[in-house]
């Protein structure tokens, strides 16, 4: 079945610094990886989409800048959040999706920022 | 602009009771609306429960329901006896293609914690 595997589940990194995260497919090849965010007490927001052949498309928001992100093939998406500070914590999530079918999430992985 | 409104929880009801989660949606942006709903359980990924993508049917899946309603834009969450398993928090989401971008995208609810008692 379609999996997708997300690393680190959980982190720590204190303000400033920077932290990468990844996203893997398995058992399918994402056409397009979306990525996005849950603050504490909000609900998901849409970070970015990156689509196999198109330019990354940024939300209002969310810049390449802050969040510069790498798609180097259908199995695998990267996320980085460059100079991370308390606003940016909360739970990441990657969805992959094949063509207009299912999106499939991994379990996210948990920034704390300190 | 495009969101979804869903009940705030945390909603607690007990075994063998019935459900329902309300989930209103407003799509200005997006020419096909597709509806959703997505459960997470504890430790666990986003998964997809149930997607309606045409105005006026229902979706189904371990017993939960939802049938999309354009005229009143909702797309409630039902099931007619929960048991303890299905404690979780639910998210509805609204996506399709947006007007003039590539791609597509959800939207989310805040998501509703459902926490049922034995």
């Amino acid at each position: 079945g379609a999996l997708v595997y997300q690393y680190p589940r959980r982190t720590i990194c204190k303000s400033g610094t920077s932290m990468r995260m990844e996203c893997q497919a398995v058992g399918f090849q994402a056409t397009s990886v979306a990525w996005y965010r849950q603050s504490p007490q909000k609900t998901f927001e849409l970070i970015a989409l990156s689509t196999v052949n198109s330019a990354i498309k940024y939300e209002q928001n969310f810049t390449q800048e802050k969040f510069p992100i790498s798609h180097p093939n259908l199995s695998f998406s990267s996320m980085t959040v460059l100079n991370a500070y308390l606003e940016d914590r909360g739970l990441y999530l990657c969805g992959a999706r094949v063509g207009n079918t299912e999106v499939f999430f991994g379990k996210g992985t948990r920034l704390t920022v300190v | 602009g495009d969101s979804v409104t869903q009940t705030e929880g945390p909603v607690t009801v007990s075994e063998s009771e019935s459900l329902i989660i309300n989930c209103t949606y407003s799509a200005t942006s997006i020419a096909y609306p597709n509806l959703f709903w997505y459960v997470r359980y504890p430790g666990e990924g986003l998964q997809l429960l149930l997607k309606v993508i045409t105005a006026g049917q229902k979706g189904s899946s371990r017993g939960f329901e939802a049938t999309y309603n354009k005229e009143t834009t909702s797309f409630h969450l039902q099931k007619a006896s929960v048991q303890e398993s299905d404690s979780a928090v639910y998210y509805c989401a609204l996506g399709g293609m947006n007007y003039g971008s590539s791609g597509n995208k959800l939207i989310f609810g805040i998501g509703t914690l459902l926490s049922v008692k034995p």
